[in-house]
């Protein structure tokens, strides 16, 4: 079956800290990938997203994430976090040609000032 | 303001009551689909919905329906709750992704007890 797996379930860094979120998807075929943001309280929202050209894409707030195809990963990546930043990140996988969605089981983010 | 709303925000209902939630969508987005958050499994999709009358299975569709009557709503039903579908629910919309339509825009959110 189709999954992505994130690896790090909780994530404790201090602001100015770098960041780095691992997202493994299974092979599937070609791939839209996404990085969502769930804030306290908020709705999900998209941090960025990856369907074709440059594998490096960057998104809101700073983030970016790199598609590398031979490892089936898209890790999420933050040089220097802020207090703001504290939120649960989910990756999330579409194969083309279908419309399913498939998350992971998100990350939960924790930034001390 | 384009939005994905949800009704209700809150609900607790007992084992067996038919109930009903509701999406609705301003965007004239051809996509909705219905999640369920649960700790430690992330979000898991439960059913979509790709236009008017066209709808399909996610990953947990057991003890939920759906229907699509009109492009904007997308409700959720329950026929027969049990506890173990007490969860945050969520609902979504996007254009289809061969329009381009990647990012999905999503709900506030529906927290469903079931006692």
């Amino acid at each position: 079956a189709q999954s992505v797996s994130q690896h790090n379930h909780h994530v404790i860094l201090s602001e100015a800290a770098s960041l780095e979120l691992g997202c493994n998807y299974s092979y599937g075929g070609t791939v839209n990938l996404f990085w969502y943001v769930q804030y306290p309280g908020q709705h999900l929202q998209l941090l960025l997203k990856y369907f074709s050209g440059d594998p490096l894409v960057k998104g809101i707030k700073g983030f970016e994430a790199e598609f590398i195809k031979s490892k089936f990963s898209f890790n999420l990546r933050k040089p220097s976090v802020q207090w703001s930043d504290t939120a649960e990140y989910f990756c999330a996988v579409s194969y083309s040609g279908t419309y399913k969605y498939i998350f992971g089981t998100g990350t939960r983010l924790k930034v001390l000032a | 303001e384009a939005q994905v709303t949800q009704n209700p925000r809150y609900l607790i209902t007992v084992t067996g009551k038919k109930l009903t939630v509701t999406c609705s969508q301003n965007m004239n987005h051809e996509y909705m689909s219905w999640y369920r958050q649960d700790p430690g499994l992330g979000l898991r999709q439960i059913y979509y919905s790709m236009n008017v009358e066209v709808t399909d299975k996610g990953d947990v569709p057991e003890g939920y329906k759906v229907s699509r009557k009109e492009k904007r709503n997308f409700p959720l039903i329950l026929e027969s709750p049990s506890p173990n579908q007490t969860s945050l629910y969520f609902c979504a919309s996007s254009f289809l992704p061969e329009r381009g339509g990647h990012e999905q825009y999503f709900g506030p959110g529906t927290r469903l007890t079931v006692t």
